[in-house]
């Protein structure tokens, strides 16, 4: 089964520093979502792309998120500077015309 | 803008017995719905889908039929098992892929043997 692949699966950091994740479509897919998930909130939209380029990004704090798409293969998600309040599970998404959307297992961010 | 409700849990039920997780949305539009499941410590996987009025979805012994009528999409499985215990989501979008999901908050469901 083709997968979405996000790294890390985990990370921990402190307040203040910067977090990559990062995120491999399934080969082919040309739309790439961005979720966060707390208890609180649920699932949020942060951001997505379709072709590598940005589509909404209205989801996302703009002061220290940012949201790239280096590549087809590659999607990127940054936090700088991290809180507390970012702490949440990050996934990604990923679809192509007519077909559903298909997840990776997230990253779990946890901001000390 | 679009929204979803599903029911609230957890629901805890014993094995063998029958599901319902009601989930109603509002939409402009004629959009597609999805119901979606999250095992511990992974991602969500698309269950099933119905992409117009009166389609019905079904997958591994669940079933949700889109109603237009009482805008409803409620997940339905005649006889539970334990390892059908996650987090259930309900969402909907615009079309039938490539576009953003708007998801309900997910109803947990314990299934015990």
């Amino acid at each position: 089964d083709a997968r979405v692949t996000q790294t890390p699966r985990h990370k921990v950091t402190e307040m203040g520093q910067e977090v990559t994740m990062r995120c491999q479509p399934i080969l082919g897919h040309n739309t790439v979502f961005w979720y966060r998930q707390t208890m609180m909130q649920g699932l949020e939209l942060l951001a997505y792309f379709r072709n590598r380029a940005p589509l909404d990004d209205s989801g996302m704090p703009k002061d220290r998120f940012s949201a790239e798409m280096p590549d087809a293969t590659l999607a990127t998600l940054k936090i700088q500077p991290s809180e507390p309040r970012d702490s949440a599970v990050y996934f990604c998404g990923t679809s192509r015309e007519n077909s559903p959307l298909h997840f990776g297992n997230g990253t779990r961010l946890t901001v000390t | 803008g679009d929204s979803v409700t599903q029911m609230e849990g957890p629901v805890t039920l014993s094995e063998e017995a029958f599901l319902t997780i009601n989930c109603t949305y509002t939409a402009t539009g004629y959009p597609s719905l999805f119901w979606y499941v999250q095992y511990p410590g992974e991602g969500l996987q698309l269950l099933l889908k119905a992409t117009k009025a009166d389609d019905k979805g079904s997958n591994k012994g669940f079933e949700a039929t889109y109603r237009k009528e009482t805008t409803s999409f409620h997940l339905e499985k005649g006889s539970v098992q334990v390892s059908d215990s996650a987090v259930y989501f309900c969402a909907l979008s615009a079309n039938s892929g490539n576009t953003p999901l708007v998801f309900g908050k997910g109803t947990r469901l314990s299934v015990i043997a």
